[in-house]
């Protein structure tokens, strides 16, 4: 399974843009990239995922490099319910790859 | 649409009794999986069924068993419990391969 890195925590000032990067150097052709938050003791919640293309949602953007080694989540504009662990994943489309392996993601808090 | 949703939400067992939690996918689901996340960790992948069958276990001891049943429900069961088994278990869903996984709240386990 491919691995991610991602850096332990971050900050951010409410109403600015959060980027949040993930490393995956080791990610295969038919792996997606996968971003999940989760707000303290809930359950994680899904955001975004893709391929190789940028994607954008209602919640956040993803852009992956050409290269696919590495990603960048976007949430344009933070709020403070966006403080959350932020979970960068990859994610194979058959067999034992469909489970996701996560890390210890990005505690992002954002300030007022 | 009802979310994923588990019972119970909170459950305290001595140390050597046995629990079982539930997990009942969103509807036409056919994977669920489970996840274990001890205070202040990442999850930990458990368990992964699909169509009724166990389709890969994450790298813990035979004492974590489950099942899937014929509606696509899922139990774990924990038996011998240990101190160590003191987590917040979380189950998800899935339609497809490459789709996202949605989370239920997840059973707090207190083991005392």
């Amino acid at each position: 399974d491919a691995k991610t890195t991602q850096p332990t925590s971050m900050d951010c000032a409410e109403g600015r843009a959060a980027n949040l990067p993930c490393n995956h150097s080791t990610i295969s052709g038919n792996e997606y990239v996968y971003w999940y938050r989760q707000i303290h003791s809930q359950g994680p919640q899904y955001i975004i995922h893709g391929l190789k293309n940028n994607e954008t949602n209602e919640m956040a953007s993803l852009i992956i490099t050409e290269d696919r080694k590495s990603s960048t989540l976007i949430l344009p504009h933070a709020t403070l319910r966006d403080t959350a662990v932020y979970y960068c994943i990859v994610r194979g489309v058959a067999g034992n790859n469909r489970k996701l392996i996560w890390g210890l993601g990005t505690s992002l808090a954002v300030n007022p | 649409e009802a979310g994923v949703t588990q019972s119970p939400t909170h459950l305290i067992k001595t140390r050597g009794q046995q629990a079982t939690l539930r997990c009942s996918p969103i509807s036409g689901h056919t994977s669920v999986y489970w996840y274990q996340q001890a205070l202040g960790l990442g999850l930990q992948f458990l368990l992964w069924y699909d169509e009724g069958e166990e389709r890969n276990r994450g790298n813990f001891p035979p004492r974590f068993s489950g099942r899937q049943f014929p509606n696509y429900s899922s139990e774990l069961n924990v038996n011998a419990l240990e101190l160590e088994d003191s987590a917040l278990y979380l189950c998800a869903s899935s339609l497809v391969a490459i789709a996202e996984a949605f989370f239920g709240q997840g059973t707090r386990l207190t083991v005392v």
